[in-house]
């Protein structure tokens, strides 16, 4: 049973055209993140929350924002997504920040 | 600062073979955990082993092996008997700290011939 589930597994969306991605968890953890993973490329931190506490990663561009309404959901809003976007998006769970990791199926983001 | 190297980028082997996947970590933190991570093709990470910092006993689970060394900061993984469905991308990964957040290194992709 999928613990951490992620939707849509594939999303196309036009360039400059805002786009969300979400993911669910049934694990009732409390950190819940966000991963942009490139072609080739490792897993790159966006922002995580602990609880409903925000935070930010320095170099994660303006043009991406999250939201997490309950500690179930959270989402990953590209306000204007670029080619640069393109990429695998990976939400992660875990218990605490050294717990263990969950992550998702990921969500290929293609920008046309 | 954390950091994770996977000098190997690309190895392939010929089934059965055995092969060992090197990872080399950086931190400061006294208490932190090392993760192996595999990424078939189509795309999710799939969870292979955390181990923590103050424990070095090596570990089985069947055909893999992970050989945990603090003196060396290096946590490596050796697959015996390799097979085809082993094809993948691996990682390497580092958390430690308060509010740590999960450091990969870049993957090393693993191609297991027929």
């Amino acid at each position: 049973d999928a613990m951490v589930i992620q939707n849509p597994r594939y999303q196309v969306t036009q360039f400059g055209k805002p786009v969300t991605l979400s993911c669910s968890q049934t694990l009732n953890h409390n950190v819940m993140y966000w991963y942009q993973q490139k072609s080739s490329q490792a897993p790159k931190l966006l922002f995580h929350y602990y609880d409903k506490d925000f935070n930010n990663e320095a170099d994660t561009p303006d043009n991406f924002q999250s939201r997490r309404p309950n500690t179930s959901f959270c989402f990953l809003d590209i306000r204007s997504p670029g080619l640069g976007d393109a990429a695998m998006y990976l939400c992660a769970t875990s218990r605490d920040p050294l717990g263990g990791y969950t992550f998702g199926s990921g969500t290929r983001l293609t920008v046309v | 600062a954390q950091k994770v190297t996977q000098a190997q980028t690309e190895i392939s082997v010929v089934e059965k073979e055995d092969v060992t996947l090197d990872c080399v970590y950086e931190t400061r933190d006294t208490t932190y955990y090392l993760f192996w991570y595999k990424q078939p093709p189509s795309g999710e990470l799939v969870f292979l082993i955390r181990r923590n910092s103050f424990d070095e006993q090596n570990e089985i689970s069947g055909r893999y092996s992970w050989n945990f060394q603090k003196s060396t900061s290096s946590f490596n993984f050796t697959i015996t008997a390799s097979q085809v469905v082993d094809s993948a991308v691996y990682f390497c990964a580092l958390s430690g700290g308060a509010n740590s957040k999960l450091t990969f290194g870049k993957g090393i992709t693993l191609s297991v011939r027929p």
